[in-house]
């Protein structure tokens, strides 16, 4: 069965740095999604893509963050200069789009620690 | 702002129990309602709702929209204790990006 795969599975980087996150969305998906979560805390929306452009973007996604479909099948999640507060989980969600509001299917996430 | 509520937050049961998760919510352009198990990392789907009152049924899972109340339920009979997790209801709305709740956290005991 077709699944999101997202890497890496952790990634530890200091507080300023740019870090590159990086999801292959099921192949015949059509829009994708950022999602984080904090421990302990919600799951949280921060972007859609569609066509090679964001839909959407909520509050938490600012100037620092950024994605990109450089191919066929990545989809990136970056953050220029990570702060102390981007420590968390990052699922990567993808659905094919054949119908409003039908299921998005996420991949295994990638925790993020900045120290 | 859409907002998803649920209840409990968190609940344990015995093993062969009964639950009823509940979710209620409040969004504009109302597109789905989803249900997802967290177990470890990511969220697994278990179902999608679009229609009041159409119960949808698997295996032991089972749940209900009623649009006109904003909720949702999501019943397990004869709990497991591989049904612990995190049960996490989310909302489809504008741009079907999803809003989700804090999740009900359920234990299952021997």
């Amino acid at each position: 069965e077709p699944e999101v795969t997202q890497t890496p599975s952790h990634q530890v980087t200091q507080m300023g740095q740019e870090v590159i996150l990086r999801c292959v969305p099921i192949s015949n998906h059509l829009y994708f999604y950022w999602y984080r979560q904090i421990l302990g805390q919600k799951v949280e929306f921060l972007v859609s893509f569609y066509n090679n452009e964001i839909s959407e973007k909520s509050e938490i996604f600012d100037d620092q963050f950024s994605v990109e479909r450089p191919d066929g099948s990545n989809f990136t999640l970056k953050i220029r200069s990570t702060k102390l507060e981007d420590s968390a989980m990052y699922f990567c969600a993808s659905r094919t789009g054949q119908t409003q509001g039908e299921t998005q299917y996420f991949g295994p996430g990638t925790r993020l620690l900045v120290l | 702002e859409d907002k998803v509520v649920q209840s409990p937050l968190s609940l344990v049961v015995h093993e062969g129990d009964t639950v009823t998760l509940n979710c209620s919510y409040e969004v504009t352009n109302f597109r789905s309602l989803l249900w997802y198990k967290q177990e470890k990392k990511a969220p697994t789907f278990l179902f999608m709702l679009t229609s009041s009152g159409i119960e949808k049924k698997s295996g032991r899972l089972s749940s209900i929209l009623d649009k006109k109340e904003l909720f949702s339920i999501l019943n397990i009979t004869a709990t497991q204790t591989g049904d612990s997790a995190v049960y996490l209801c989310a909302v489809a709305g504008t741009a079907s990006k999803l809003t989700f709740g804090t999740g009900t956290r359920l234990q299952v005991t021997l």
